[in-house]
């Protein structure tokens, strides 16, 4: 069964670090979101993706913040300079429609020290 | 803005005990409803949902039914299994949102053997 995949699952890095998180979409797939989840709060929409540009963006989502689909199949999120606050686990997600089902990847938990 | 608002937890159950987990919403216009569930080391799944009034969604013995008058789609399950321990999130898409996700919190269920 198709699924998302994310890399890393992990990873612990210095605050002002720029960090970039990896998503393979499913591959039919045409619009694209990164979601977040602060240890014991809500998931958050961070963006959406389609058609090679942003198409939506949560307030969360600010010049620190950056996505690129760069070769049609991966989809980053770059975090320019890592902030303590950006201590979350990041969730990629796909849909074939913009009123399709979501597929999730597993998230990638990011740790700033 | 849309919210979603789940019962506190942790819920812990013997195996067999009948479910329920409360979800409320707040939404402008007519959202789709889901519920995602996310078993250990694993993404979000979706595991069911409505796109209106009145609709039951369904799926693994899970069910919940899409309650304006009430702005509730509660969870519940007749007899759960070990196996159904994991986080339950509730969320909606509004139509015109670009199949944007609003979550709740998400809770935790455990099931004793």
């Amino acid at each position: 069964e198709p699924e998302v995949t994310q890399t890393p699952s992990h990873q612990v890095t210095q605050m002002g670090q720029e960090v970039i998180l990896r998503c393979v979409p499913i591959s039919n797939h045409l619009y694209f979101y990164w979601y977040r989840q602060i240890l014991g709060q809500k998931v958050e929409f961070l963006v959406s993706f389609y058609n090679n540009e942003i198409s939506e963006k949560s307030e969360i989502f600010d010049d620190q913040f950056s996505v690129e689909r760069p070769d049609g199949s991966n989809f980053t999120l770059k975090i320019r300079s890592t902030k303590l606050e950006d201590s979350a686990m990041y969730f990629c997600a796909s849909s074939a429609t913009h009123t399709g089902e979501l597929f999730f990847g597993e998230g990638s938990r990011l740790t700033v020290l | 803005g849309n919210s979603v608002t789940q019962m506190e937890g942790p819920v812990t159950l013997s195996e067999e005990a009948f479910l329920t987990i409360n979800c409320t919403y707040t939404a402008t216009g007519y959202p789709s409803l889901f519920w995602y569930v996310q078993y250990p080391g694993e993404g979000l799944q979706l595991l069911l949902k409505a796109t209106k009034a009145d609709d039951k969604g369904s799926n693994k013995g899970f069910e919940a039914t899409y309650r304006k008058e009430t702005t509730s789609f509660h969870l519940e399950k007749g007899s759960v299994q070990v196996s159904d321990s994991a986080v339950y999130f509730c969320a909606l898409s509004d139509p015109g949102a670009n199949s944007k996700l609003t979550f709740g919190k998400g809770i935790t269920l455990s099931v004793r053997p």
